[in-house]
């Protein structure tokens, strides 16, 4: 099974500050990676598609880079509302897995 | 617009089943792959079974395997979770996604095993 270790598992960060979490895949991917931001008591909302492309409708400020093994999600200038718990997700092979989390809080 | 509407939750003795649906509407259902994720309370994202849009490739997670069944009826636009000898450690809100890449999320529909 392929491991995503996801980094760090929470951070602190005040609005407008640049912020950056890591997964690391336990052997090559590709660029089969998608990230997720999940607010408290709502499903998952997919950020970033094949480790680098925006979904439509995200905004800007969100961008994703990385292939093979390094993953990184990046928020320019963090807003109130990205508040929230990301996770990444590698569907290169079966069973998919997810990294463990980063708890984006306010400082 | 995309929806995707679990439903089939709710409190099960351990050892019990239950039966999850998703209603999918506002695209070309059979054209897609669908999964189930579930997430345990407090807990991370975990992935749970995987169908190909012709049902003839399915997946499990190992900590499902033999005890859940995933299924699609494409002529109802609806994905199903059967789920047999339910343990306390099920206990999770399961969402239905769509796409190989999974892109779109329902809302969730919780399952509680508990005595």
């Amino acid at each position: 099974d392929i491991q995503m270790t996801q980094s760090p598992s929470s951070l602190s960060a005040s609005v407008g500050d640049r912020v950056t979490i890591t997964c690391r895949a336990s052997q090559g991917i590709g660029n089969d990676l998608g990230w997720y931001q999940q607010k408290p008591g709502k499903a998952p909302k997919r950020l970033i598609y094949a480790a680098s492309s925006l979904q439509s409708g995200v905004p800007s400020r969100f961008s994703g880079s990385g292939s093979g093994t390094e993953f990184t999600l990046t928020i320019s200038s963090l807003q109130p509302e990205d508040f929230a718990t990301y996770y990444c997700l590698q569907h290169n092979s079966y069973p998919w897995t997810f990294g463990q989390g980063t708890k984006v809080e306010i400082k | 617009e995309v929806q995707l509407v679990e439903s089939g939750g709710g409190l099960v003795k351990p050892g019990g089943s239950l039966r999850l649906s998703c209603a999918a509407s506002g695209f070309t259902f059979s054209t897609y792959n669908m999964n189930w994720v579930r997430q345990a309370p407090g807990k991370g994202l975990e992935w749970v079974s995987s169908i190909s849009s012709s049902s003839t490739y399915i997946y499990y997670a190992d900590s499902v395997k033999g005890r859940f069944t995933i299924s699609r009826d494409n002529a109802k636009n609806s994905l199903f979770l059967q789920m047999n000898s339910l343990r306390a450690e099920d206990t999770s809100v399961y969402y239905c996604v769509r796409g190989q890449g999974p892109s779109f999320w329902g809302q969730g529909t919780l399952v509680t095993v508990s005595s």
